[in-house]
């Protein structure tokens, strides 16, 4: 099962602020992509991100995702107030399980 | 407008059981696979179980194996997820989702499950 490790635990940032937050997989799988979602207290799981840098429908431009192997990032050029927010990321090789990273908590500095 | 609604959710005790649903409107349920995914109080996401578009393939985590059942009726729009022998860690809210591929790309609001004696 591939593990995924995201860093850091909390980010501490200032709306304006460039985000940038990282989600290490314990293996390079056949699959390669990544997704990322977003989360806000007392609400479901959002898409942000699929196929490792594909925005979801309706998610601002200033969110993109890079990565490749093991190594994957999602940033956020310039922080809205409204993203302050828990962010994980999901793996899936092929076949289930799908795999969520433990999450990075964006707070205000 | 693409939904996803869960019900069901409640307080059981230890080695209870007990019936979730998930009622899906707004597209072609029968093409999708789907998924359930639980947040422990606190926690962060933890897949539970995937059905796909079918009903022929499904899979479980390990930490529900043989305890819980996953179904569908794509008749009535509907995905199921039957918990057995409950345990205190299985105390979260449980989400549905839908797959198109390898991701999760629309989720139901959640319906909470408090495992307690």
């Amino acid at each position: 099962e591939n593990v995924l490790t995201q860093f850091p635990g909390t980010l501490s940032l200032s709306p304006g602020e460039r985000a940038t937050l990282s989600c290490r997989a314990s293996q390079s799988a056949s699959s390669p992509y990544m997704a990322w979602y977003q989360q806000k207290p007392g609400q479901a799981p959002r898409l942000l991100i699929y196929g490792t840098s594909s925005r979801a429908s309706g998610v601002p431009d200033r969110f993109s995702g890079t990565g490749s192997g093991t190594d994957f990032t999602l940033t956020i050029s310039r922080l809205e107030p409204e993203d302050f927010a828990v962010y994980y990321c999901q793996h899936y090789s092929g076949s289930p399980p799908f795999t969520f990273g433990p999450g990075t908590k964006v707070d205000f500095k | 407008e693409v939904q996803l609604v869960e019900s069901g959710g409640g307080l059981v005790k230890p080695g209870g059981s007990l019936r979730l649903s998930c009622e899906a409107s707004g597209f072609t349920f029968s093409a999708f696979s789907m998924n359930w995914v639980r947040q422990a109080p606190g926690k962060g996401l933890e897949w539970v179980s995937s059905i796909s578009s079918t009903g022929g393939d499904i899979h479980f985590a390990d930490s529900v194996k043989g305890r819980f059942t996953i179904s569908r009726d794509n008749v009535k729009n509907s995905l199921y997820l039957q918990l057995s022998s409950l345990r205190a860690e299985d105390t979260a809210t449980y989400y549905c989702a839908r797959s198109p591929t390898d991701f999760m790309d629309v989720w139901g609001l959640g319906t909470s499950v408090t495992v307690s004696s």
